[in-house]
């Protein structure tokens, strides 16, 4: 059964960092493009960012360029965001995603909320 | 950046209907277009990918078509459990970017 967890979402202070994780199960993480996609509170979808099957290459949004680093252990069949420089429209549940096919999303994980707020 | 629209922003409709959204890209992406489904408190659902292939477990009342610039989704009979707001979404290029959402109800 494929499966998405991801954890270490919570309160930040605007100019902080929180790191967000994604565990993976079920399937061959190792194959998978995998993606980081937020929504804002009553707001739409918003990509945020995307690594490759093995991590070399890795895209963002333009709003979290320098800011976020999206990264991947295939060992351990995890994905993670680092959040630095945080800011008050950061604040959105962040789902984890993956793609077997091209960047077509076939998974989600259940989200986590980030709540940017001095 | 490739921009999504989609039409109309909402909608209503009852059990049984057939209903269709719309969804156009700033420019042509091939065939590299997805929908999604979400309710409320939910992670999105994927339906459809490569504009009209059903991801597993979908219903067949579900059925996705187009290219180039202008992509539809059709919902063929509606059941209860359909209502929801309904996203497209371009992968065929970054950054992957995804319409606004069409609210059915």
């Amino acid at each position: 059964q494929l499966q998405l967890v991801e954890s270490g979402g919570g309160v930040g202070q605007p100019g902080r960092s929180l790191g967000l994780s994604c565990a993976a199960s079920g399937f061959n993480f190792h194959s998978y493009t995998m993606h980081w996609v937020r929504q804002a509170p009553g707001k739409g979808l918003e990509w945020v960012a995307s690594t490759s099957y093995d991590g070399t290459y890795n895209y963002y949004t333009k709003s979290v360029r320098g800011r976020f680093i999206i990264s991947r252990d295939n060992f351990k069949d995890t994905l993670h965001l680092q959040m630095d420089s945080l800011r008050p429209e950061d604040t959105a549940v962040y789902y984890c995603a993956g793609s077997y096919v091209d960047n077509a999303v076939d998974a989600w994980g259940q989200g986590t909320l980030v709540t940017v707020s001095s | 950046d490739i921009q999504m629209t989609q039409s109309p922003a909402s909608m209503s409709a009852s059990v049984g209907d057939s209903v269709t959204i719309n969804c156009r890209a700033s420019r042509g992406i091939s065939n590299n277009l997805a929908w999604f489904q979400q309710k409320p408190g939910k992670p999105p659902k994927s339906l459809i990918y490569s504009t009209s292939t059903l991801h597993n477990g979908v219903a067949s009342r579900f059925s996705g078509s187009g290219s180039g610039t202008d992509f539809t989704l059709t919902i063929s009979g509606l059941q209860p459990e359909d209502f929801a707001i309904y996203y497209c979404q371009q992968y065929d290029g970054y950054p992957i970017t995804f319409g606004p959402g069409t609210r059915l109800e």
